[in-house]
């Protein structure tokens, strides 16, 4: 699977919008992008994920530029709830293997 | 839907003894992960199944570690004799496969493992 880069940490006010980068240059044409988050002690949850085009559902928007090197997180109003490290994660869809290889991510803190 | 359940959610151990943790994917889902999360190694995957068949187990540290599934609704880890460097948490998630893309991994909430 392709690597991905993203901030060690990031810093969102509440209410604001949270935009977070990830950089994933080696990307193969048949790879999706993933997002998870992870609260503090809890299991990892599911975002969102795409594969071209901006995604949007009731948690986030996935924003992946044309040449798909790289994506942004976006939460419209971030609130503390949403202080967590956020994962990316690009890998094929389907397919003989299903693994999810999670990297370092990005320790988002909202502060009030 | 009550989610993976995985118990116990806290262990305390001794060094050497025989640790089981247990997880319940969720009702219909097809695949089943196993997790450990350590400060120094972040999320790792230890092992997969697919329809109760272990699929990639390259991620167990060493024979210590044992995977089963014996049906679509349990599996276990085992760690024989366990080890302090063995502390983490582990955390069990299920997915259920689509065709063309693969859906989502729920998590369950792990188990803290402390071997003393």
């Amino acid at each position: 699977d392709a690597k991905t880069t993203q901030p060690t940490s990031m810093d969102c006010a509440e209410g604001r919008a949270a935009n977070l980068p990830c950089n994933h240059s080696t990307i193969s044409g048949n790879e999706y992008v993933y997002w998870y988050r992870q609260i503090h002690s809890q299991g990892p949850q599911y975002i969102i994920h795409g594969l071209k085009n901006n995604e949007t559902n009731e948690m986030a928007s996935l924003i992946i530029t044309e040449d798909r090197k790289s994506s942004t997180l976006i939460l419209p109003h971030a609130t503390l709830r949403d202080t967590a490290v956020y994962y990316c994660i690009v890998r094929v869809a389907g397919g003989a293997t299903n693994k999810l290889i999670f990297g370092t991510g990005t320790l988002l803190a909202v502060q009030p | 839907d009550a989610g993976v359940i995985q118990s116990p959610r806290h262990e305390v151990t001794e060094m050497g003894q025989e640790v089981t943790l247990r997880c319940k994917p969720i009702s219909g889902h097809d695949y089943l992960f196993w997790y450990r999360q350590t400060m120094m190694r972040g999320l790792e995957l230890l092992i997969y199944f697919n329809n109760n068949v272990p699929i990639d187990d390259s991620g167990m540290p060493e024979d210590r570690f044992s995977a089963k599934m014996p049906n679509a609704s349990f599996s276990t880890l085992k760690i024989q004799p366990s080890e302090p460097r063995d502390s983490a948490v582990y955390f069990c998630a299920s997915s259920l496969s689509g065709g063309v893309t693969t859906y989502e991994q729920y998590f369950g909430p792990g188990t803290r493992l402390t071997v003393t």
